[in-house]
This record gives C-alpha cells, structure tokens and sequence, in this order.
C-alpha cells in the first residue's frame, strides 16, 4: 500500500541554524504534500503545503521541495527559533484510495537557545 | 475560523468496555476522519467519512466502528476495549470543495487497563 517514510525522527539544532526534515512517497499518483506541525499537548496544524505542479513553495522562514522524479519532498526551516521546537509531519495525498491521507511517523524538532 | 472537539482529552477505560470517542466539526464539513497516534507510527488513518451515513475503513480498522447520523458529528466505537488500543486519537475535518486541508481536533489520549 501507500507509504511515507520521513527523517531524521529526532532532530537538534542551534537556534539560529537550519533545520531539514526529509519525506519520500510511494504512490506516484499522490498529487498534494501537506506539512503538520504539532507542539507538545497540542493539535497538528498545517504549516505548509505544496501541490505537484509545482517544484517549490516557501512561507517566510519555511519552504518546502518537491522532487516528483524522485518522489521525494523535504521541509526547509531557516534562522530556527525555540518556538520552532516541535513535532513535524508530512503527508502525501494522491488521487487513490479515496481522500485518504498518509502521514509519515514524524520528526521531533529541539531548536536549542 | 475552524473548530473541531472531542467530546474527552482524557480518558481511562478497562479492558473489554465499549468506548464512545466523540467528535464535533462547526463548519459543515463534508469529509471527517478519525486517526490514531503513537510514538514512532506518526498518524494512521483508522475510518473515514465522506459525507452523513458514509463511512470507508482506513488502514487499521480491526476492533473499532464508526458511527455518522448528523454531518456535525463522527463517533468511533471501541467494541470491547484492549490495551493495544491505548493511544492519542485525533479527529479531523475537512470540506473537499475549499481545498484538502485538514483540521484536526484537540485529540482523546485513551487509556485502557
């Protein structure tokens, strides 16, 4: 079936430094990327999102890439603060299965102070 | 602005119980899903509903049902409990006509002894 495999699962920067979290995908027909984040107690929140017409998307200090020949999409955060710190998921959803989406099993972010 | 509820954020149960997870959307949304969350799994989709009376399996289905009578409102049904089923449940929604994002509820952390 479909899959999302996602890395680092633990990630620790400075603050200051970039983080990258990466995600690859299965169903080639997946057609939508949505990224979550999901502070500690708290519900996941979109962040992001990027679409399979295009290649690349970026929302102030966070982008996202999307490489469809690989199947392979990374969320990028620049300048990380500690409220960055975090649960990070991506998903896929594709034009299968209905309105199903897969997440990955997630990356938990530390932006060290 | 979106809301989502859970009728518990908390929630301890024995084994063999039947257990109601209820979950409440404001905003007419068609679509709703219900996932359950576990360290290093990331959110896997157990049922999800299309529309009132409409309801497709997920991708862990075994030992839960789901109930949707009213638009607003998606129950899951544990049949009889089991501690395997001890975890965070999160709920969402979603309209497909005003794009795929989901919105997700606060989550129910279940506990079964």
């Amino acid at each position: 079936g479909e899959n999302v495999e996602q890395h680092p699962s633990t990630l620790s920067v400075q603050e200051g430094d970039s983080a990258v979290i990466k995600c690859t995908y299965s169903d080639s027909a997946s057609n939508y990327f949505p990224w979550y984040k999901q502070e500690l107690g708290k519900r996941p929140q979109l962040i992001i999102d990027i679409r399979s017409n295009v290649g690349e998307k970026k929302d102030q200090r966070i982008a996202v890439t999307l490489n469809k020949t690989a199947k392979h999409f990374s969320l990028h955060i620049t300048e990380t603060q500690p409220e960055d710190s975090a649960v990070y998921f991506c998903a896929a959803r594709g034009n299968t299965g209905g309105f199903k989406t897969i997440f990955g099993a997630g990356t938990r972010l530390f932006v060290k102070a | 602005d979106v809301k989502v509820t859970q009728s518990s954020r908390y929630l301890v149960k024995r084994t063999g119980e039947k257990v109601f997870l209820e979950c409440v959307q404001d905003m007419d949304h068609e679509n709703m899903f219900w996932y359950r969350q576990d360290p290093g799994l990331g959110l896997r989709l157990i049922y999800f509903s299309y529309d009132v009376k409409m309801k497709e399996k997920g991708d862990i289905p075994e030992g839960y049902s789901v109930s949707r009578e009213k638009k607003e409102r998606f129950s899951l049904i544990l049949e009889s409990a089991s501690t395997n089923q001890t975890s965070m449940y999160l709920c969402a929604s979603r309209d497909p006509g005003q794009g795929v994002e989901q919105y997700f509820g606060p989550g129910t952390r279940l506990t079964v002894t």
